[in-house]
C-alpha cells in the first residue's frame, strides 16, 4: 500500500488566496483526520471523519477553514481566505476505527 | 480524553537504553496507550500500543503498571537515527480513533 497520500507537499500563496489541500487515505480505512502542526501550538486535531461523515470539527479554527470527504478515497481541507497565521504543516491521517493512525507526509503551507 | 504528561526533552548516547515515562492519571477503562515517533519534516509514525502489563515489538517495549496511570516506552540500544519526538497518547478506539497529541518528548541521541 502507498500509505496516506497528501498533495501538494509544499504550497506558497499570498494572503487572501484560497488554498486547497488534498488527502487520499489508505484503502479500507474508514476514519480520516486533519491535523495542523506549528512550533507554537504543536500538533492540533482540526477535524475527523468516520465513514465520510464529519464527526468532530471542534478544532477547526474559524469559518475560513472547511473540510470535505466526498467519498472514502478522498478528502480536502480548504482555507478561504488564507492568512499568514495559517502557515503550518498540515497532516492527514487515516485508521480503521481503532486508534492506530497512519499519517501522510504532510503539506507545508506558507502564506505570505 | 485523558491528558498525558511526559518530559519535554531527554538526552542519550548511542547504544544506551532509553526509557520515556508518561503519566496519564485520568485514563479510562476503555483507553489504550499508544506511542508515536516523529522525525523532522515527517508525519508521526505508530510505534507501539498496549492496554496493560508489557508489550514488545521489533522497535520498542511498553511497560504498563497495574493501575495504568503511567506507562514507559523503552528503546533498547538507541542509535543516532532514533533522534525524534516521541508522543504518548491515550484514547478509546470506540471514539473513532480521536487522539489528542501533547507536546511530546524530544529525544536527542549523541554519538
Amino acid at each position: 500500500d502507498a500509505g496516506v497520500i497528501q498533495s501538494p507537499r509544499h504550497e506558497v500563496t499570498e494572503m487572501g488566496q484560497e488554498v486547497t489541500l488534498r488527502c487520499k487515505p489508505i484503502s479500507g480505512h474508514n476514519s480520516l483526520f486533519w491535523y495542523r502542526q506549528t512550533m507554537m501550538r504543536g500538533l492540533e486535531l482540526l477535524i475527523y471523519f468516520n465513514n465520510n461523515v464529519p464527526i468532530d470539527d471542534s478544532g477547526m479554527p474559524e469559518d475560513r477553514f472547511s473540510a470535505k470527504m466526498p467519498n472514502a478515497s478522498f478528502s480536502t481541507l480548504k482555507i478561504q481566505p488564507s492568512e499568514p497565521r495559517d502557515s503550518a504543516v498540515y497532516f492527514c491521517a487515516s485508521c480503521t476505527g481503532g486508534n492506530i493512525q497512519y499519517f501522510g507526509a504532510g503539506t507545508r503551507l506558507s502564506v505570505l | 480524553l485523558a491528558k498525558t504528561t511526559q518530559p519535554i526533552s531527554m538526552d542519550s548516547y548511542e547504544g544506551q537504553e532509553v526509557n520515556i515515562t508518561c503519566s496519564h492519571n485520568n485514563i479510562a477503562t476503555n483507553d489504550y496507550i499508544t506511542w508515536y515517533q516523529q522525525f523532522p519534516s515527517q508525519g508521526p509514525r505508530f510505534i507501539i500500543q498496549g492496554y496493560k502489563t508489557k508489550v514488545t515489538n521489533e522497535v520498542a517495549s511498553l511497560f504498563i503498571p497495574a493501575d495504568r496511570k503511567s506507562s514507559t516506552l523503552s528503546l533498547p540500544r538507541v542509535s543516532l537515527s532514533d533522534t525524534a519526538v516521541y508522543y504518548c497518547l491515550v484514547g478509546d478506539g470506540n471514539q473513532g480513533g480521536k487522539l489528542i497529541f501533547g507536546q511530546g518528548t524530544e529525544l536527542s541521541v549523541k554519538p
